[in-house]
């Protein structure tokens, strides 16, 4: 089983419209979560990172569930420049571990 | 944040052939990584770049294959020794600021013909 599991999309949505995705981690012992964002041919970047009490960067809202271990990423009024993959990422002890990533496409 | 600056940018190398790709931060870091990117793939922990000491190896990854120096705390090489098509990948460089936050540098991208 893959530490970090994502779905792999794609998402295809309208501007405007909102998005949201999972990703499910199989360390309980994992002690930090982070979105990253990665666009074609770049490296990832920072997009937030994610707390036990949810929340909310602009339009992102990120949300994490231990007991499930889940993270999810909502993204509201998406916008053309919001496509892009996103990395769901899990840290312990320093190293992490990446989804897959998660491919947004935002058509106009 | 940290600036993190990758060279090689890219580079076409021959199978057989060594590469070393350098990596250089705007601030003294204790902890640099790198990572290797496979086409379509996510990333994957090569080793930890440790300032002083033997870089700490992920399983699947050898010194043989892949030395690494960190002869200060602000950079670090990595190379890619008896180069295969199957080394053809982004490699990338990080680092851990405060917060348990990683920046990456920007990539080397790397082609084996």
């Amino acid at each position: 089983r893959k530490e970090v599991e994502q779905d792999p999309g794609p998402f295809n949505v309208p501007e405007g419209a909102t998005v949201a995705f999972n990703c499910t981690y199989s360390n309980s012992a994992s002690q930090s979560f982070f979105w990253y964002r990665q666009d074609c041919r770049k490296e990832p970047k920072l997009l937030m990172s994610v707390y036990s009490s949810g929340n909310e960067d602009g339009r992102f809202t990120a949300q994490l569930n231990r007991a499930s271990q889940y993270i999810s990423l909502l993204i509201r009024d998406s916008k053309l420049s919001d496509s892009a993959t996103y990395l769901c990422v899990v840290e312990k002890n320093y190293k992490l571990s990446f989804g897959a990533g998660t491919t947004v496409t935002v058509r106009a | 944040s940290a600036v993190i600056s990758q060279k090689p940018s890219r580079d076409i190398c021959q199978r057989g052939t060594s590469l070393t790709i350098q990596c250089q931060v705007d601030s003294q870091v204790t902890m640099m990584f790198w990572y290797r990117q496979q086409p379509g793939q996510s990333l994957t922990l090569i080793a930890t770049a440790n300032q002083g000491s033997e870089a700490t190896y992920e399983s699947g990854f050898v010194i043989d294959k892949f030395p690494i120096s960190r002869p200060n705390l602000t950079f670090s090489t990595l190379t890619v020794s008896n180069m295969s098509p199957e080394d053809s990948s982004i490699y990338l460089c990080s680092v851990e600021v405060s917060g348990n936050t990683i920046y990456f540098g920007e990539g080397s991208w790397l082609t084996v013909v």
